[in-house]
């Protein structure tokens, strides 16, 4: 079975440090796609980033930066200079299906204190 | 471009009665997937939809559960004689023609609760 596991389920940062979340993967496709999904309390589904698996630069939006070790099957998210509007559940997810089914992990809440 | 729309937002059921929940895909995007996230769990797929196909439903119950794409109007996930169980969040997202492994778009979720 291909599985997805965020093995922090809480993580606390104060406002303007980093925090990394990991995430690591189980898949015997060599072409899929891995994301970052943020759910803050509204529950609304937000992607945050997009990973490629056959591009090895790590992606970066604005303060969310990815560590892809594809050998590995490890996707971490790094979240810089945090802030209080990132508090939220953030979960990785990929997709190895041409349709793209995406299969998520467990989550891990991130609380930004002050 | 209205994102992708899901009514009600919020649904009240008794146990044994039907729950029907909408989606409307953003314009133009032809493939409709629905998720379930469970108190305390990520999401879980459970059907991939396309124009009055269904592509793909092994993430969904056999029974009580079926779900629609027609050629006019929202996509319909339907569930039969709710059971407290059936109590979640339910996702639509949607992805345009020829992208769909690359990006899938959420909408803001139906939550179910069965008394």
């Amino acid at each position: 079975a291909q599985t997805v596991t965020q093995s922090q389920p809480e993580m606390s940062v104060q406002e303007a440090e980093t925090v990394t979340l990991s995430c690591t993967y189980d898949t015997s496709e060599n072409n899929y796609y891995l994301f970052w999904y943020k759910q803050p309390p509204s529950r609304q589904m937000i992607l945050v980033i997009r990973q490629e698996a056959y591009k090895q630069q790590n992606a970066t939006e604005n303060r969310f930066s990815v560590n892809f070790q594809k050998a590995a099957k490890s996707f971490s998210l790094k979240i810089s200079d945090s802030q209080l509007g990132d508090t939220a559940m953030y979960f990785c997810a990929y997709t190895t299906d041409s349709w793209g089914k995406l299969q998520f992990g467990a989550g891990t809440q991130v609380v930004v204190t002050p | 471009n209205a994102g992708v729309m899901q009514n009600p937002r919020h649904l009240v059921r008794r146990r044994g009665q039907e729950a029907r929940l909408r989606c409307s895909p953003m314009k133009g995007h032809s493939h409709v997937y629905w998720y379930r996230q469970l108190p305390e769990e990520g999401l879980k797929f459970m059907v991939y939809l396309q124009k009055e196909n269904i592509i793909d439903e092994s993430g969904m119950p056999k029974e009580r559960f079926s779900a629609e794409f027609p050629k006019e109007g929202p996509s319909i996930l339907r569930i039969q004689q709710v059971v407290r169980g059936d109590s979640a969040a339910y996702f639509c997202a949607s992805s345009p023609p020829g992208q769909a492994k690359e990006t899938q778009y959420f909408g803001p979720g139906t939550r179910l609760l069965v008394l």
